[in-house]
């Protein structure tokens, strides 16, 4: 059974970067792509991009000049990387294995911009 | 973008009867080449993450109860619960993964009535 876990800060500064890590349990990463998906406070679910297990990537328009993900296939690992928050970026963090709909998410994890 | 519309936002339904939430595209997410929708619903409940129902628009994901059901296709899709029960209290979710950027509705909430 794959499973999904999230990783990292829980509290950023405004202008810092948001760095997270998704360890991929229970299955291997490759020939799988990988989502990074955010839920702000009482809103909707935003898809923030992907990344390929060769290592190419897709991101959201709206946020492709702070974003990076990026993957470790050695550690079955993928990452996000948000330059620049601001309280906008207040949000729970999930990830998820892109396919057919999103058949496996991690159980998500809340990253608070404040100073 | 693919702008994904659901209506109603709310609904409160008695236990034991159905509940429908629409879901529309603003551009056809029928890929010609094989014929299927790329849509799917989730169903979530605070503080989980959601879950896949349906994709393909009308296949239903392992496990899942056969009172959940997807129609439609095109632009205008359907998800029915033919019986409401307690558990089924949640915010619901379409999602299309036609092209990127991949994009969800702005969630349908259910409740009992």
């Amino acid at each position: 059974q794959v499973q999904l876990q999230e990783s990292g800060p829980g509290l950023v500064k405004p202008s810092e970067t948001l760095s997270l890590t998704c360890t991929v349990s229970g299955g291997s990463i490759s020939s799988y792509y990988w989502s990074w998906i955010r839920q702000p406070p009482g809103k909707g679910l935003e898809w923030i991009g992907y990344v390929y297990s060769s290592g190419s990537t897709n991101y959201n328009p709206s946020l492709k000049s702070r974003v990076t993900i990026s993957v470790d296939t050695s550690k079955n690992q993928f990452s996000l990387k948000l330059t620049s928050v601001t309280a906008a970026d207040t949000a729970v963090y999930y990830c998820a294995r892109d396919g057919s709909g999103y058949t496996h998410w991690g159980q998500g994890t809340l990253v608070t911009v404040s100073s | 973008d693919i702008v994904m519309t659901q209506s109603p936002d709310s609904l409160a339904v008695s236990l034991g009867e159905r509940a429908t939430i629409n879901c529309k595209s603003s551009q056809s997410v029928l890929y010609s080449s094989d014929n299927k929708n790329y849509l799917a619903w989730y169903l979530h409940k605070p503080g989980q993450p959601p879950k896949l129902l349906i994709y393909w628009a009308s296949t239903r994901e392992s496990g899942v109860p056969d009172r959940f059901s997807g129609s439609g296709s095109g632009t205008d899709f359907t998800l029915t619960i033919s019986s409401l029960q307690a558990e089924d209290v949640a915010v619901y979710y379409c999602q299309q993964y036609y092209n990127t950027p991949r994009t969800f509705g702005q969630g349908t909430k259910v409740e009992i009535k």
